[in-house]
């Protein structure tokens, strides 16, 4: 079976980056990285997703290996709001209506 | 910038009893998911509509629950003679064709 793999929790200080790795075992030629992230008591929100090239956005980076089966997810200076469960997700192909397939993400906890 | 709204967010209910929720995606969105979380988990898929027509449907979602999306805009999840194991969030996302799927904050459901 497909297997996405991410660390249960990371902690970050504010102001510094934070780095969240993903593996997946597998992953198709058309299926892209996304990444969400989910405040506490709030729907998940969309944050960046990429196919084979990195990617840069007004909130994050994400960097995918060549391989694609890594991928990291950047917040270049963390603040308190980042405090998060981060989810690393494969979907596809583009145009696709499936649907997305949460594991149990990162904690993510930045600390004053 | 009118995001997902979903309504009620909270409701308590008697075991027994049917509950409705309302979701109202983004207005340009032409496809619509719902789906279930519950504590320390991710969300799981339950059913998912592309304008009025439901396209797929999870087999979590039991003969109890019924949803739908008249006209191809707002939708509605009920959920007949609610058990203790409906108890969860539920949340709703729409999408405009293969574009990134946006989540409105959810409706949180207790059953006593």
């Amino acid at each position: 079976d497909a297997k996405t793999t991410q660390p249960p929790s990371m902690d970050c200080a504010e102001g510094r980056a934070a780095n969240l790795p993903c593996n997946h075992s597998t992953i198709s030629g058309n299926e892209y990285v996304y990444w969400y992230r989910q405040i506490h008591s709030q729907g998940p929100q969309y944050i960046i997703h990429g196919l084979k090239n990195n990617e840069t956005n007004e909130m994050a980076s994400l960097i995918i290996t060549e391989d694609r089966k890594s991928s990291t997810l950047i917040l270049p200076h963390a603040t308190l709001r980042d405090t998060a469960v981060y989810y690393c997700i494969k979907w596809g192909p583009a145009g696709s209506a499936r649907q997305l397939t949460f594991g149990s993400g990162t904690q993510l906890t930045v600390l004053p | 910038d009118t995001g997902v709204s979903q309504n009620p967010r909270h409701k308590i209910t008697k075991r027994g009893q049917n509950v409705t929720f309302r979701c109202d995606p983004i207005s340009e969105h032409n496809r619509l998911y719902w789906y279930r979380q519950t504590l320390g988990q991710g969300p799981e898929f339950l059913t998912y509509f592309q304008n009025e027509a439901q396209l797929e449907k999870s087999r979590l979602l039991s003969d109890r629950f019924s949803a739908e999306r008249p006209k191809g805009s707002f939708s509605t999840l009920e959920i007949q003679r609610t058990e203790q194991g409906d108890s969860a969030m539920y949340l709703c996302a729409s999408s405009f064709m293969g574009q990134p799927q946006h989540f409105g904050d959810g409706t949180r459901l207790s059953i006593l």
